[in-house]
């Protein structure tokens, strides 16, 4: 258990449904992450989030809409996804983000499985 | 473009014997480097990480890995593994205040 939490585990989702994944975090962290990680593939930064203002967007598709109501919860809401989407959406904390990230470490979720069909 | 490479996709070994996998980065500058494993259905954990100082960090589980700021390299060992020790391991760097992954490597520790 590393104290950050997302559900669902898995999704399977069709290609006109909105699904959104949800993260939570009590670690009394400033700042939360979504990866992107696929089979065989580097993890994929897709969002920042720092106090609650995003502050990346690696160029992730519109389908992919961040959103961040607190700094303990993080969703990403889903919308006309595509197959080639299927991957593992990973959650992560640390306690600063930009700048102060040096000298932390991230905490990851275990993830959420999605599968578009 | 910047990167993290990690030289070995799936890597098969017996128990006891060593294991050393490969990562580096094409990043200047300061950079803060780490080893994270996943094992079968978990999340990723830290393994071990590097800021500053001794170039030669130890981590949890018997795991050290070694920066070579000459090579771009940052390198994990384990002199003797075990079959608790299949998992997937990824190396990460800090720099510009974003942390980014190699793809990872797979390790099969046969008993």
């Amino acid at each position: 258990e590393t104290g950050v939490t997302q559900t669902p585990r898995h999704l399977v989702m069709g290609m006109t449904n909105k699904k959104s994944l949800k993260c939570e975090q009590h670690l009394g962290h400033n700042a939360m992450y979504w990866y992107k990680q696929s089979a065989k593939k580097p993890l994929e930064l897709m969002f920042v989030y720092n106090f609650k203002e995003q502050t990346e967007n690696n160029s992730v598709p519109s389908r992919f809409s961040p959103e961040c109501p607190n700094s303990s919860h993080l969703f990403l809401h889903l919308h006309t996804l595509q197959p080639e989407d299927s991957a593992l959406y990973l959650c992560a904390s640390s306690q600063d983000a930009p700048r102060e990230l040096m000298n932390t470490e991230a905490f990851f979720g275990q993830g959420t499985r999605l599968t578009v069909v | 473009a910047q990167s993290v490479s990690q030289h070995n996709h799936h890597v098969i070994l017996s128990e006891a014997a060593s294991l050393e996998l490969g990562c580096n980065y094409s990043y200047g500058g300061t950079v803060n480097l780490f080893w994270y494993v996943q094992y079968p259905g978990q999340h990723l954990q830290l393994l071990l990480k590097y800021f500053s100082g001794d170039p030669l960090v130890k981590g949890i589980k018997g795991f050290e890995a070694e920066f070579i700021k000459s090579k771009f390299s940052f390198n994990l060992r384990k002199p003797s593994v075990q079959w608790s020790d299949t998992a997937e391991y990824f190396c990460a760097v800090l720099n510009d205040y974003k942390l980014s992954f190699g793809a990872g490597t797979t390790v099969t520790v046969r008993a």
